[in-house]
């Protein structure tokens, strides 16, 4: 079945320790993008990406850093300098290379901060 | 000012319930308007999606568009407690997309 697969669901971090969230898709979808979801905030876009080794900062960018060394693949990496990293991470991809509301996601990623 | 405004709820109803859920937005540039299911700990699937003003129909789901109003709606009818979940609007113009906070919706059998 094609999907985009995210790891781990939960994931508990001490203060000032690095975590990394993995993401993958088989749709071949062009387009990966990150989410944050906190309650009673809408999704937030961290960070984008529309074609391999090229990537943009989203709205909340600061504190975070990904990679996209291969189609399939968005890792996002939670830095020590992200201030409230406790939150659900989304992983989403489409079709184009355009930020299309047309967005595919995983099941998300629980982050926990210690 | 959020840009896109939406009721947290939780909104419950009876099984069989018509459910009216809504949005409101302040960028008239917006052209895209989007309904998301999101059920609990899992990540949002795509429920509708719109262009212009006017309604679009698919099975029980109806989605209203009022571009002069600046709303925009979507309609469950025959409600069913697996509709329980959170609803997100979202609504794009550009490479600009917006979602709003979502609603709580609990369908009681």
């Amino acid at each position: 079945d094609g999907g985009i697969t995210q790891s781990p669901k939960y994931l508990f971090r001490k203060e000032g320790q690095n975590v990394t969230l993995s993401c993958e898709q088989n749709l071949n979808h062009d387009a990966m993008y990150w989410y944050r979801q906190d309650p009673g905030q809408g999704l937030r876009l961290i960070y984008y990406s529309q074609i391999v080794n090229d990537f943009q900062k989203g709205d909340i960018a600061e504190g975070y850093s990904v990679s996209r060394e291969k189609k399939e693949s968005f890792p996002l990496t939670v830095t020590s300098a992200q201030k409230n990293p406790t939150a659900f991470y989304l992983c989403a991809s489409s079709r184009g290379q355009s930020n299309t509301g047309e967005l595919f996601f995983g099941e998300g990623s629980r982050l926990t901060v210690l | 000012q959020k840009e896109v405004e939406q009721d947290p709820g939780p909104l419950s109803v009876p099984e069989g319930a018509i459910v009216s859920l809504n949005c409101t937005y302040s960028n008239s540039a917006f052209q895209y308007f989007m309904w998301y299911r999101q059920y609990s700990r899992k990540g949002p699937e795509l429920l509708m999606y719109t262009y212009s003003s006017g309604n679009k129909e698919d099975g029980r789901f109806t989605a209203q568009v009022d571009k002069s109003s600046k709303y925009i709606s979507l309609f469950i009818r025959d409600s069913q407690p697996s509709d329980s979940a959170t609803y997100l609007c979202a609504m794009e113009y550009g490479n600009k997309l917006v979602f709003g906070a979502g609603t709580i919706l609990r369908v009681k059998s």
